[in-house]
């Protein structure tokens, strides 16, 4: 069956605090791993594709890479205005769908 | 990216009415849409998929008479609650693409429905 599962499902760091979230998959025929981030009440909001292993993406604070069964999200030094709910999403499997995982709420005090 | 709309953001309805949202992409022709649900701490489930024209395709579990889907532009989708119900509550996202690109949705900032 394919499965996403994102880890941890809350993190709280201070400002500056550098952590990575985890997105582990399993999907047949694995044909992309999507990044979104979802502020509260709003729809996903894209940040990365990557579509096969040992590919690396950046974006500011965000860089995403990816192996053959998961995918990190590492965040450098991050600020208050990162708060969100980071998603995770493959694309694959039988039905050629997004799957989803349930996301990481990640919280940054100043 | 393309950008998406719908409306309302929010409903407040009673057990028993029809709610209709709209889902808009402003700025590119959407040949396929997508609905999808978002339960609290869940992670976004597929309800259905629709193509310009043609009837849409309903996920596993998910009641196509009440869950009425309109996708007759390439512009405008509309998902219909009908007799809505208190489980029906939630948090629904529509999302844009087209046919021959499905890994590339351009998401809509979601309806909250609340059904007393």
């Amino acid at each position: 069956e394919d499965q996403v599962t994102q880890s941890p499902e809350a993190l709280r760091l201070q400002e500056g605090e550098s952590s990575s979230l985890n997105c582990s998959y399993t999907v047949s025929g694995l044909r992309g791993l999507f990044w979104y981030r979802q502020d509260p009440g709003k729809g996903p909001e894209f940040l990365f594709t990557l579509y096969s292993a040992g590919e690396e993406k950046e974006k500011e604070r965000l860089k995403a890479t990816l192996t053959k069964k998961e995918s990190f999200l590492h965040i450098t030094a991050p600020k208050p205005e990162d708060s969100a709910t980071y998603l995770c999403a493959v694309y694959g499997g039988s039905q050629g769908n997004l799957i989803f995982g349930k996301g990481t709420k990640l919280s940054v005090k100043p | 990216g393309a950008v998406v709309s719908q409306h309302p953001s929010w409903v407040i309805c009673k057990s028993g009415t029809s709610v209709k949202i709209e889902c808009r992409s402003l700025d590119f022709q959407a040949t396929t849409m997508f609905w999808y649900r978002q339960f609290p701490k869940q992670s976004l489930m597929l309800m259905a998929t629709s193509n310009e024209g043609s009837k849409a395709t309903y996920e596993q579990g998910v009641e196509k008479d009440k869950f009425l889907i309109n996708h007759a532009s390439l512009t405008l989708s509309t998902l219909t609650v009908t007799s809505a119900h208190p489980e029906d509550s939630s948090f629904y996202i529509c999302s844009a693409g087209q046919s021959h690109r499905r890994d590339t949705q351009y998401f809509g900032p979601g309806t909250r429905l609340t059904v007393l």
